[in-house]
């Protein structure tokens, strides 16, 4: 029963270098996301995917990238690490309904020197 | 755009007090309206939701929030707070799309 799981919990970065967030769902959900959260400002959608083969941008999708090979992996990728990317990243699943809640990983949390 | 504001970035309260966190929200058409919880180093918790059955919702831990159309309003509430309700709380909304919209949160903490 895991849910959705995301690794790794921490990482550091030096600008410049990339590296990809890890998200698995075992739920079988078809909708999965990636927020990020920053102090005061909630939390942003940067990607989203309403299935497998099917990736759409969210309000910050600069600097990421995503794929969707299959139902149970969505990972987050960053190109060129830059310090404003430094923030919390949090992954997310729910089922096709859009009244359905978001389910959450315990997030990782990234800096960028 | 749609947009989500809770008003108060912090809350404090008192054991035993009443807890009140206000969520405002804009649309022209009926929203999706959620309620989470995020306690320190983890993922957001669903702590209630509104999706038209009813104005008044009761969630878990003793929340619950109520949709005022009028007002654009969803504001979550509690009787009596307790030690372990301090946490950040986020409002959030939906709409017929695939974009929930996050507030800021609400940091609420609870003085013994």
């Amino acid at each position: 029963n895991a849910g959705v799981t995301q690794t790794p919990k921490f990482q550091v970065l030096k600008t410049g270098q990339s590296m990809t967030l890890q998200c698995a769902q075992d739920m079988n959900h078809e909708y999965m996301s990636w927020y990020r959260q920053d102090p005061g400002m909630g939390l942003r959608l940067i990607h989203y995917s309403v299935g497998a083969g099917i990736t759409d941008q969210g309000e910050v999708p600069n600097g990421y990238n995503v794929s969707r090979s299959t139902t149970e992996d969505f990972p987050l990728r960053l190109l060129s690490a830059a310090p404003s990317q430094t923030s919390v990243y949090f992954c997310a699943s729910r089922d096709r309904f859009f009244n359905s809640p978001l389910h959450f990983g315990n997030g990782t949390r990234l800096t960028v020197t | 755009a749609q947009s989500v504001t809770q008003l108060g970035s912090h809350v404090s309260v008192s054991e035993g007090a009443l807890v009140l966190l206000r969520c405002n929200y804009s649309s022209s058409v009926p929203p999706y309206l959620f309620w989470y919880v995020q306690y320190p180093n983890q993922g957001l918790q669903l702590l209630l939701k509104y999706t038209s059955a009813a104005t008044l919702v009761k969630g878990i831990n003793g929340f619950e929030a109520e949709f005022k159309k009028s007002e654009t309003s969803f504001h979550l509430t509690k009787p009596s707070a307790h030690m372990s309700d301090a946490a950040e709380y986020f409002c959030s909304r939906g709409a017929a799309g695939n974009k929930l919209t996050f507030g800021g949160g609400t940091r609420v903490l609870v003085k013994p």
